[in-house]
Order: structure tokens, then sequence, then C-alpha cells
């Protein structure tokens, strides 16, 4: 069964901290990864797409990698920002079924 | 401009009653989608119209029915509301199947009581 596994469920950090989350997945074949920043009450944005050729990908302070190889995605914020507090989603595309497959969120709070 | 927008945001209903959540979108794209969180906040695909065609079907109760009067439009129709209905629903968009990117909309929170 296709899956994609986030850690942790759940982050508090203080402000100006670094942070990495984690996503495994077993999703095949594979199309690309993205990572969703999904606000209290609001719908997920996309913050980073990478295909399954790209090991990094930037967007300001955040920076996605990616191991085909092992099927594991990283998302590191740095200087974390009172903003950062959402949930933070893996979603890997079936390339099969195109199919968005989502995992479930690391739920991540930035204290001043 | 509200690229895709879902009214109403939120839905206090009975148990038994038929409601309808509405999705439009400003984006031009060819195919739109209907997802559900849980309580749990596991975003989860129930339905996907491409050019008013059904795509994807998940497994949905049938009282679940969508209906795409147009490319801009897909709103969803629920009979027979059930307390496991509960949850918030999210429409999306794309510029035709995966992987093009999804926009997804606000969100409508149903509550059934």
């Amino acid at each position: 069964k296709n899956q994609v596994e986030q850690s942790p469920q759940s982050l508090i950090i203080l402000e100006g901290k670094n942070c990495t989350l984690q996503c495994n997945y077993t999703v095949s074949p594979f199309s690309n990864l993205r990572w969703y920043k999904q606000d209290t009450g609001r719908g997920p944005v996309s913050l980073t797409i990478m295909t399954f050729s790209e090991n990094t990908k930037s967007n300001g302070r955040y920076t996605a990698t990616l191991d085909a190889d092992t099927k594991q995605s990283s998302l590191h914020i740095t200087a974390s920002q009172l903003s950062d507090s959402a949930s933070y989603i893996c979603v890997v595309i079936d390339s099969g079924t195109y199919k968005y497959i989502f995992g479930t969120g690391t739920r991540l709070k930035v204290l001043a | 401009d509200t690229a895709v927008s879902q009214t109403p945001k939120y839905l206090v209903t009975q148990m038994g009653n038929d409601k309808s959540i509405k999705c439009e979108q400003n984006l031009g794209h060819d195919t739109m989608y209907w997802y559900k969180q849980d309580s749990k906040k596991f975003l989860k695909i129930m339905f996907s119209y491409n050019n008013k065609e059904l795509i994807i079907n998940e497994t949905v109760p049938n009282r679940f029915s969508p209906k795409s009067p147009d490319k801009a439009h897909l709103n969803l129709h629920i009979n027979s509301l059930e307390l496991g209905d509960s949850a918030v629903y999210f429409c999306a968009s794309s510029q035709r199947l995966a992987p093009n990117e999804q926009f997804f909309g606000p969100g409508t929170r149903l509550t059934v009581l």
C-alpha cells in the first residue's frame, strides 16, 4: 500500500531556531514530492516541488531535500518565525494513478 | 481575487439532513478535486473531475454526489448526513491532472449533530 509517513507528529521550538521535518514514503511509481504548509483554518499551500532527479530545493527559509533511493525527504526551516507555526504536509504524487498521497503532517509550534 | 473559493466556510446541521458545499475556481484550470480532512488532519481525496468528467472516485459512500456544471465549478452534495461526515472538506484545482500543482480552497468545516 502506498504510504507517506512523517515525523515528528508535533514539534515545539523557540523563535529563531532551526528545525528539520522528516518524510518517508513507499509510493511507487513516484512522480514528484511536495511539501505543503497548512495554517490553522486554511487550505494547504505549496512550499516546494521536487522531481525524483532533484536532491534539494529552496524557497526562502525553507529547504527541502530528497533521496529517491532511500525514499526519504526532509524539510529544513531556518531561523524560524512565529508565522511558521502551522502543519507541514509531505505529499507524494503517484505517477501511475496521478493521485496525491498525503502524509499525516507535522504540527509545528514556534514560541516567542 | 480568491483563486479557489468555497461556500459556506462553516456548516452545522442535524443528522439525516441533505446539504451542499459549493466550490469555484477562477484560475482557468481543467481539473477540480474534493478532499476530506478528518480530525487527525489527514487529507484524503474523494473525487476528481477533469473538464466536467469524473476521473477519480474513491470509496466514498454514494450519499456523496459531486456535480460539475462547468469547468470552474465543482459542488458537493451530501444526502442523509451522518455523524462521521463531520470533517473539513477542501476543494482544489489544477491545470489538468497531477503532477500539476493543486491549489486548495479555504475549506468548509462541516459539523453534524
